[in-house]
């Protein structure tokens, strides 16, 4: 099976700062990353994700790298503000597609006025 | 277009009784999933529907704890006994399995907080 591990498992940036969460995982194989945020009281959503065949995807503030070689990803969140508190989870799964997900355990991000 | 639907939100229970989670998926997707939400384990699959079929049954959770998928539109989470053990989030989760694994996204439901005394 899969294993993913992230760190930190919390994270304190001023607000306008940058925010980077790190996740590595062991299984060659994986192909599909996805990274879900999620507010208290409420389900984790998809924020962003990134295939095997890419090393970097950007949206909305968001930037996600693809380090095969090391088996390594990351989330960057760029000028960070209040409503980017949250758990983040990063994910692998090696087919492509959400149906064999491994999860991190999260991060819980907090930003500091 | 409704988004995945679980009840209760909230559930109490005794310890040793038999409490029966539900979710209804996005319409039209054929894939359903089962999570655990704790904070020192994360997010734990229990059980994993295609089609209704059942794909995944976790491993270490398949003394107490049994999924079933009645039809497309409708899934429970059975735990029996419960122990306090149990206590935890439990999300239900569906996606649209097709021949582009692209269009494969997840969706969550807003979860069973469940409480076992």
């Amino acid at each position: 099976g899969e294993q993913v591990e992230q760190l930190p498992s919390i994270l304190r940036v001023q607000e306008g700062s940058s925010a980077s969460i790190n996740c590595t995982y062991e299984n060659s194989a994986s192909n599909y990353f996805p990274w879900y945020k999620q507010e208290p009281g409420e389900n984790p959503k998809l924020i962003i994700d990134i295939r095997s065949n890419m090393e970097r995807k950007q949206t909305q503030g968001l930037i996600v790298l693809l380090d095969k070689k090391a088996k390594r990803f990351s989330l960057h969140i760029t000028d960070t503000q209040p409503g980017d508190s949250a758990m983040y989870f990063c994910a692998a799964s090696n087919t492509g597609g959400a149906d064999r997900l491994t999860f991190g355990k999260g991060t819980q991000l907090i930003i500091q006025p | 277009d409704a988004g995945v639907t679980q009840t209760p939100r909230h559930e109490v229970a005794e310890k040793g009784q038999t409490i029966i989670l539900k979710c209804e998926p996005v319409s039209g997707h054929n894939d359903l999933f089962w999570y655990r939400q704790t904070k020192i384990q994360g997010l734990e699959l229990l059980s994993y529907f295609r089609s209704k079929s059942l794909m995944e049954d976790g491993g270490a959770f398949k003394d107490r704890f049994k999924a079933e998928m009645l039809n497309s539109s409708f899934s429970t989470l059975k735990i029996q006994p419960t122990e306090p053990k149990d206590s935890a989030v439990y999300l239900c989760a569906s996606s649209f399995w097709g021949v582009s694994p692209s269009q494969n996204t997840l969706y969550f439901g807003a979860g069973t907080r469940l409480s076992v005394l």
